[in-house]
């Protein structure tokens, strides 16, 4: 069955980098795309960025252009999602959901990251 | 930057129907949109329910369905449950900018 595993919760200081993984089983990797999306407290959905699995062609959010880089290890059938300049605002649930062809179907458990000095 | 509205909230009596928008600020809403729809629980992953406007994935209910209603994306509920109190969120394609969520329209079941 389709699986995604994510990494664990991570606490960080304002300034720092996070980076966050999913990890892809049950299906074959290099035919979806995956997604980062991400929800603040109290606050609503907000998508960050994708990556084609298979060819690596990524396209980010507008409001996120500069701070987040996504990647993707194809003989490990992980993707990381990468978060620098951490700030109070960046405090969120980030999840990974799979897509294709404007299909969104499964995700991952979500990742807690907390910024705070 | 596109900005994609839904109702604040709506409140549904169980056995009642109710339908939800989702409109994009560039304009009307087509299929070229992509439109998908979610579901999400308190303290839960969005789940998925909805995708290219009215396709409905293997775990959704027979209750939920898609469409595009004047130049909007739209999600019904019919015969609505007491588990269907949620907050639904829409999602919207555009070639320029990739993906943009709504704001969000919390369902609740009185």
């Amino acid at each position: 069955q389709v699986q995604f595993v994510q990494s664990g919760a991570e606490v960080k200081k304002p300034g720092a980098a996070v980076r966050v993984s999913c990890r892809a089983s049950g299906y074959t990797f290099k035919t979806y795309a995956i997604h980062w999306l991400r929800q603040a407290p109290g606050q609503r959905l907000e998508w960050m960025g994708w990556i084609n699995a298979g060819n690596g062609d990524i396209k980010y959010s507008q409001n996120l252009q500069g701070r987040v880089i996504i990647t993707r290890d194809t003989s490990a059938n992980t993707v990381y999602m990468e978060l620098s300049g951490l700030r109070s605002e960046d405090t969120a649930m980030y999840y990974c959901v799979r897509e294709r062809a404007g299909t969104f179907d499964y995700g991952g458990q979500g990742t807690l990251v907390t910024v705070s000095s | 930057q596109t900005v994609v509205t839904q109702e604040p909230s709506v409140t549904v009596s169980p056995g009642g129907t109710v339908i939800l928008t989702c409109a994009s600020s560039t304009g009307a809403v087509t299929s070229g949109h992509r439109p998908n729809w979610f579901q999400q629980k308190p303290g839960q992953a969005p789940r998925p329910l909805i995708y290219s406007t009215s396709n409905k994935h293997s775990w959704t209910p027979a209750r939920f369905s898609g469409s595009l209603l004047g130049g909007k994306a739209a999600l019904t509920l019919s015969g609505v449950q007491p588990e269907d109190e949620a907050e639904y969120y829409c999602l919207l394609y555009s070639s320029g900018t990739g993906y943009v969520f709504g704001t969000g329209t919390k369902v609740t079941v009185l």
